[in-house]
């Protein structure tokens, strides 16, 4: 599986967008790209995951560039509860995919 | 999403002794479960992938003689941490699949953990 590199840390204030950025550069055509989240001491929560084309659900929205080296989750208004880890994970799917989890980058969401 | 659960919550146990950590999926058949472990600070490190049926398939330097892994149905997976020391202390996290119901196998759901600690 492609290998992701995410920066560290970041920190938005509440009620403004969290914009998590992700390169993939050695993404492969048909790996996607997934994101979930880890809350202090708690198991990781799926957040989203997308191919080419944009997506959006109810927690985040994910934008992939049109060469899908890199990719950006969205998260539109951050609340305290929003900080946590956030691990972007490219992979491929199906019955013998996994997912590697690489350190991921720590958002704190500030008062 | 669907849910995971994980029981034990936290254990401590004397050096040597044997721990089993089961997962269950509550509202999906599991196709194929995940078992994770995480030491502090760090990030989550991929133990073994099992498929209900079928002998676990451990990742390079895992001890399969350590950590026994059972998945003897679709809704349920054991992890056993036999003759357990302090280095095995950890925190242990599974996941579940369901390749035909759910997504196509996208979405893996997590479990919320268990932390094992070895005196």
């Amino acid at each position: 599986d492609a290998k992701t590199t995410q920066p560290p840390s970041m920190d938005c204030a509440e009620g403004r967008a969290a914009n998590l950025p992700c390169n993939h550069s050695t993404i492969s055509g048909n790996e996607y790209v997934y994101w979930y989240r880890q809350i202090h001491s708690q198991g990781p929560q799926y957040i989203i995951h997308g191919l080419k084309n944009n997506e959006t659900n109810e927690m985040a929205s994910l934008i992939i560039t049109e060469d899908r080296k890199s990719s950006t989750l969205i998260l539109p208004h951050a609340t305290l509860r929003d900080t946590a880890v956030y691990y972007c994970i490219v992979s491929f799917t199906g019955a013998n995919s996994k997912l590697t989890f690489g350190k991921g980058i720590t958002l704190s969401v500030r008062p | 999403g669907a849910v995971v659960s994980q029981h034990p919550s936290w254990v401590i146990c004397k050096s040597g002794t044997s721990v089993k950590i089961e997962c269950r999926s509550l509202d999906f058949q599991a196709t194929t479960m995940f078992w994770y472990r995480q030491f502090p600070k760090q990030s989550l490190m991929l133990m073994a992938t099992s498929n209900e049926g079928s002998k676990a398939t451990y990742e390079q330097g895992v001890e399969k003689d350590k950590f026994l892994i059972n998945h003897a149905s679709l809704t349920l997976s054991t992890l056993t941490v036999t003759s357990a020391h302090p280095e095995d202390s950890s925190f242990y996290i599974c996941s579940a699949r369901d390749l035909v119901r759910r997504g196509g196998g996208h979405e893996q759901f997590f479990g919320p953990g268990t932390r094992l600690t070895v005196l």
